[in-house]
């Protein structure tokens, strides 16, 4: 059974400091998902990493791939008050498949 | 990229009634749609998937008699919630995505439907 894990679950961090959040996930995986979640609201894609070792940047966001750990991280760097929201990584349930299994989320809060 | 819109997306019911809650693609063809659920504070948990003119294949543990899923068009997925009770109140999402290479790594997600059931 694919289990993905988040870590942590909660965050509140300073706005100017970077931080990393954390993805595990437990079965051979092909691709990685992660996304943002504002409350009330439904999911906005962030990034699709489709290969070990792959690195995405966008603003001050960057996630990177590694498939032989099976571990993802979502790295924020000099964090401002916009990026509060959940984030959620997820993983397909079989390898080439559609169906998504997600981590339990990790609430991010900045402050001033 | 891709758009897909849920309607209605609040619905406030009395127990016991029906819900219907409506997905659709508004610039491509979904041959294939999810239906989560997402419970205040928790992950989305997938209910079931829905492909365009077959049944529609649910997870373990969520009951397809109650959650009655329909995908007669490639722009068009219901989700019917019968006989619905207080427990069935939650944040219902769809997802939309095609067949082909192109679309494998590619979900869309709708805006949600939020269901409260008194």
């Amino acid at each position: 059974e694919l289990k993905v894990e988040q870590n942590p679950l909660f965050l509140s961090m300073q706005e100017g400091k970077n931080y990393t959040i954390y993805c595990n996930y437990s079965t051979t995986s092909d691709r990685l998902y992660w996304y943002r979640q504002d409350p009330g609201k439904s999911l906005e894609s962030l990034f699709v990493l489709l290969s070990n070792g792959a690195v995405k940047q966008e603003g001050r966001l960057m996630a990177s791939l590694d498939t032989k750990a099976r571990l993802s991280t979502l790295h924020i760097t000099a964090a401002v008050h916009d990026l509060s929201a959940t984030y959620f990584c997820a993983v397909p349930l079989i390898q080439g498949a559609q169906k998504l299994v997600f981590g339990q989320g990790t609430r991010l809060t900045i402050n001033p | 990229g891709a758009v897909v819109s849920q309607h209605p997306s609040w619905v406030i019911c009395k127990s016991g009634t029906s819900v219907k809650i409506e997905c659709r693609s508004l610039d491509f063809q979904a041959t294939t749609m999810f239906w989560y659920r997402q419970f205040p504070k928790q992950s989305l948990m997938l209910m079931a998937t829905s492909n365009e003119g077959s049944k529609a294949t649910y997870e373990q543990g969520v009951e397809k008699d109650k959650f009655l899923i329909n995908h007669a068009s490639l722009t068009l997925s219901t989700l019917t919630v019968t006989s619905a009770h207080p427990e069935d109140s939650s944040f219902y999402i769809c997802s939309a995505t095609g067949t082909g290479t192109g679309w494998i790594e590619t979900q869309y997600f709708g805006p949600g439907t939020r269901l409260l059931v008194l």
